[in-house]
């Protein structure tokens, strides 16, 4: 079964430190898509980034970066320079690739992340 | 605009009281599903939906039902509400195309006294 596990329940920090964001996945699936997405206070779920199993480059959009390690199960997301509109509870996801066709995604528990001005 | 809709969005009703959740979207998907969301647990899928009259059961489904008869709607039925069902409930769709990028509704608060 597939599981993911995001250690971290709340982070703190103070506006333009960087945050980075665990997350560590379990499948037996060789073939996977991995998610972070966002939830502002308003509630609403924001799609940020996705990663399939076959590429493990790391990238960076804007002031989002993610560290996609397959040899340790981990797919980490980093915000640079945070700012007060960061905060919200960001989400990691798996969706295993026969899975995927019935659109389930295995959601780790979240991290509040709170950006102090 | 693309979009996925649910109504209502707060629902606050009593115990054995049916009740349904609407969730419709404008983007001809294939794909539909329930999620619903509670502390610490993250989302957990509770019933999903393949194509019309094609559904399945996700990790959740106990006490729910929902019905595809239409390609754009996926309501979630509620036969008699519990207190732990109170949740913040999400709709999903996504196409038959291979980026798995799901659109999630803006959720649906339900407390069930």
């Amino acid at each position: 079964a597939q599981k993911v596990t995001q250690a971290q329940t709340e982070i703190s920090v103070v506006e333009k430190e960087d945050v980075t964001l665990d997350c560590v996945y379990e499948t037996r699936d060789t073939t996977y898509y991995l998610f972070w997405y966002k939830q502002p206070p308003s509630g609403e779920l924001v799609f940020l980034i996705r990663r399939n199993s076959f590429d493990e480059q790391n990238e960076i959009s804007g002031r989002y970066s993610w560290n996609f390690q397959k040899s340790t199960s981990s797919f980490n997301f980093t915000i640079t320079a945070s700012q007060v509109v960061d905060s919200a509870v960001y989400f990691c996801a798996l969706s295993e690739y026969l899975k995927a066709a019935g659109n389930k995604l295995t959601f780790g528990g979240g991290t509040r992340v709170l950006v102090k001005p | 605009e693309a979009q996925v809709t649910q109504n209502p969005r707060y629902l606050i009703t009593v115990t054995g009281k049916k009740l349904t959740v609407t969730c419709s979207q404008n983007m001809n998907h294939e794909y539909m599903s329930w999620y619903r969301q509670d502390p610490g647990l993250g989302l957990r899928q509770i019933y999903y939906s393949m194509n019309v009259e094609v559904t399945d059961k996700g990790d959740v489904p106990e006490g729910y039902k929902v019905s595809r008869k239409e390609k754009r709607n996926f309501p979630l039925i509620l036969e008699s509400p519990s207190p732990n069902q109170t949740s913040l409930y999400f709709c999903a769709s996504r196409g038959s195309g291979g980026t798995y990028e799901q659109y999630f509704g803006p959720g649906t608060r339900l407390t069930v006294t």
